[in-house]
C-alpha cells in the first residue's frame, strides 16, 4: 500500500539555522499538507500546496518558513531561521484530490531546536 | 469559526470492553469528518471518514462512528476493545468549502489506555 515517507525521523539544529524537512507524498496524489504539533498540543495545520503553489496558509507559516515541490516526487518545508517554538512534530500528508479524498500522514519528522 | 472539541483528554477502559469517544464539532455547512489514531511515535493513521450518506460509516480496526447533525457530533465506537487500541484519538474536520476539503482542524485528542 502507498504511503507518504518523511525524512529525517529526527532532526536536532540549533537557534536560527536553516533547516529542510522533506517528503514524498504517494504518487497519484495531487495536494499536499504540512501540518505541525508541539509536545502535548494539538495538530495544528501549516499550510496546503496544489498545482505548484500555496492554497492556503495559517497564521503560523509566517515569513520564516516556505515550501516547494522541487521535482516530482518531493515536497519541502524549509524553515530559514529557527526559534526554539518551532521544535514540533512536523506531519507531511497527501490527498487525492478534492472533497471526497482523505489526507494520509507520514510519520513525521520531530525537530528539535537547541 | 471552525472547531473540534474533544472533552475527554484521557479514558481507561478494560480490554473487551466497549469504547466510545466523543467529537463535536462547529462547522457552518455540511463536514466533512475524520478520526484519526497515533500510536506513540507514530504518525497519525486514518481510522474512517464521513463525507455524505450514511451517518454510520465504518472503518478500519473495528471501528465505527456515527454522525449525529442534530447533536453537531461524530462520536467513535468499538464494541470490544483490545489492547493493541491503546493510543491517542484525533477528531478532525474539514475546513473547506465549494467542494475542497480543505485543511484538517484537529481536536486536542483522547488518550485511550486499556487495562487487561
Amino acid at each position: 500500500e502507498p504511503e507518504v515517507t518523511q525524512t529525517p525521523s529526527h532532526q536536532v539544529t540549533q537557534m536560527g539555522q536553516e533547516v529542510i524537512l522533506r517528503c514524498v507524498p504517494i504518487s497519484n496524489h495531487l495536494y499536499f499538507y504540512w501540518y505541525r504539533q508541539i509536545l502535548g498540543q494539538k495538530v495544528e495545520f501549516l499550510v496546503s500546496f496544489y498545482n505548484n503553489e500555496i492554497s492556503e496558509k495559517s497564521e503560523i507559516f509566517d515569513d520564516q518558513f516556505s515550501v516547494e515541490r522541487p521535482d516530482g516526487s518531493n515536497f519541502t518545508l524549509k524553515i530559514r531561521s529557527t526559534k526554539l517554538e518551532d521544535s514540533a512534530m512536523y506531519f507531511c500528508a497527501s490527498s487525492e484530490g478534492l472533497a471526497a479524498n482523505p489526507q494520509y500522514f507520514g510519520p513525521g519528522t520531530r525537530l528539535t531546536v537547541t | 469559526a471552525q472547531s473540534v472539541t474533544q472533552p475527554d483528554i484521557h479514558i481507561t477502559v478494560s480490554e473487551g470492553a466497549s469504547l466510545e469517544l466523543r467529537c463535536n464539532y462547529s462547522y457552518g455547512a455540511t463536514p466533512y469528518l475524520f478520526w484519526y489514531v497515533q500510536s506513540p511515535g507514530q504518525g497519525l493513521q486514518l481510522l474512517l471518514k464521513y463525507f455524505s450518506g450514511d451517518t454510520l460509516v465504518q472503518g478500519i480496526k473495528g471501528f465505527e462512528a456515527e454522525f449525529k447533525r442534530s447533536q453537531s457530533s461524530f462520536n467513535l465506537r468499538k464494541p470490544s476493545v483490545h489492547w493493541s487500541d491503546a493510543a491517542e484519538y484525533f477528531c478532525a474536520v474539514g475546513a473547506g468549502y465549494g467542494g475542497s476539503q480543505g485543511n484538517l482542524i484537529f481536536g486536542k485528542g483522547t488518550k485511550l489506555s486499556v487495562k487487561p
